[in-house]
């Protein structure tokens, strides 16, 4: 089974924090993932990368950045964490594809910005 | 504005019932996928439907993709308390490159 885990299951953090979240997958996937879910809101993707050392943005990227130095490492920086960006963090994994590969989650980082 | 919506947001109903929520969208998909997420986990893959009218079946589950590939209906027959959860769809087309655009997903509560 694929296995995506995330490093924290609730994090805590104070305004102006620099905030690293992790996220390792075990299925040799090239494509991964970093979405934030909110409520009504669906997941939005905040960045992707398809490779190591590449990165793009998604359809949010302010106030991330990303860094994906293995390919089974992808890891999400707040650069400056403010209190909108309290929020579920979900990392996902897939193999690439034409028509789009499932996608495999994480179980979620739950992250509170004080 | 949502790319994909989904109807209802919320539904609770008694074990027994049977169910169908929707996912709709004004662009053509050439995929869609439906995801399950129970709570405190990460949202897992129910199927992947890619032809016009295609219908798949999932024990209890039934997944329709639309004849103009821009909506997608999933009918729950004899919902158990082991359906509760998010469900959300997930559109994929060639505009995305190998991403989806996810709907904001129904809450479906499924009562003892």
């Amino acid at each position: 089974d694929v296995k995506v885990t995330q490093s924290s299951r609730y994090l805590v953090k104070r305004t102006g924090e620099k905030v690293f979240l992790e996220c390792v997958q075990d299925m040799d996937h090239e494509n991964m993932f970093w979405y934030r879910q909110d409520p009504g809101l669906g997941l939005r993707l905040i960045y992707f990368s398809y490779d190591v050392k590449m990165k793009e943005k998604g359809d949010i990227p302010e106030g991330y950045s990303v860094s994906r130095e293995k390919k089974e490492r992808f890891s999400l920086i707040l650069e400056s964490a403010s209190t909108n960006q309290t929020s579920m963090y979900l990392c996902a994994s897939s193999f690439p594809g034409h028509w789009g590969q499932p996608q495999h989650f994480g179980d979620g980082t739950r992250l509170s910005i004080l | 504005t949502q790319l994909l919506e989904q109807s209802p947001q919320f539904l609770s109903i008694q074990e027994g019932e049977n169910l169908t929520v929707y996912c709709n969208s004004s662009s053509v998909f050439s995929s869609l996928q439906w995801y399950r997420q129970e709570p405190g986990e990460g949202p897992v893959l129910l199927v992947t439907v890619v032809t016009g009218g295609e219908v798949k079946k999932l024990k209890r589950l039934t997944f329709q993709f639309g004849d103009a590939r821009k909506d997608s209906s999933l009918h729950i027959t004899a919902a158990q308390t082991g359906d509760t959860g998010l469900y959300l769809c997930a559109g994929h087309s060639d505009n995305y490159g190998q991403n989806f655009v996810f709907g904001p997903g129904t809450r479906l509560s499924v009562l003892p």
